[in-house]
């Protein structure tokens, strides 16, 4: 069984705020690490497909980095909005498994 | 729109009754997922189909979960016998192919067995 954790739990942030989030996940046969927006009665939303160690990705005001040898992933978002309101999943894949491992996720609360 | 849809979206069966969700996913997808997301929990695999071959129903929990495709594009699971402990949210995903692809999300099913 792969351990994959995210933290925080939850997060509620005011409006203007930058926040950031974290997925950590075995740092051994690393093979690509997700990242998903959920907002509530929605589809979970691909942001960010992230393969190599050191990776950067941006999209808008969200960004996630990847450190694939100690076993990490970041999510930032610059500026929060009431729209960034969501569940944010990651999700590990390992080397020779097409099956992902999701996280708890963490829940996202922009207050106006 | 063209994403992958699901039906229906609440369920709500008596213990004991059979359940049938359906999941359409975007049209050329190969790969086929579902998944089970408990309350508090992150999604969880149940089983991958690769056009109409079921490569891998190790998540599935018990044998009252069967999942098919006969034809390579629409699935469906099938939950017989429902007890309260199968109250989740189910999630079917496509992409193509799998392995570093991006997965397209239907909204789920929340199930609710009471």
């Amino acid at each position: 069984i792969l351990n994959v954790e995210q933290s925080p739990q939850s997060l509620h942030v005011q409006e203007g705020d930058s926040t950031n989030f974290t997925c950590s996940f075995p740092s051994s046969n690393f093979y690509a690490l997700h990242w998903y927006r959920w907002e509530t009665a929605k589809s979970p939303e691909a942001l960010f497909v992230m393969t190599l160690n050191g990776d950067e990705k941006k999209k808008g005001r969200i960004s996630a980095t990847l450190n694939t040898k100690e076993g990490y992933s970041y999510l930032y978002i610059k500026g929060s909005q009431p729209e960034d309101s969501a569940t944010y999943l990651c999700a590990f894949e390992s080397g020779g498994s097409y099956i992902p491992t999701f996280g708890r996720g963490t829940s996202l609360i922009v207050h106006p | 729109g063209a994403g992958v849809s699901q039906s229906p979206r609440y369920k709500v069966a008596k213990r004991g009754q059979d359940v049938a969700l359906r999941c359409d996913p975007i049209s050329g997808h190969v790969s086929l997922f579902w998944y089970q997301q408990a309350l508090g929990q992150g999604p969880e695999f149940l089983t991958y189909f690769q056009n109409e071959a079921q490569l891998d129903k190790s998540g599935l929990p018990s044998d009252r979960f069967f999942a098919e495709r006969p034809e390579g594009s629409v699935s469906t699971l099938k939950i017989q016998r429902t007890q309260q402990e199968d109250s989740a949210v189910y999630l079917c995903a496509s992409s193509s192919p799998a392995g570093q692809e991006t997965q397209y999300f239907g909204p789920g099913t929340r199930l609710l067995v009471l």
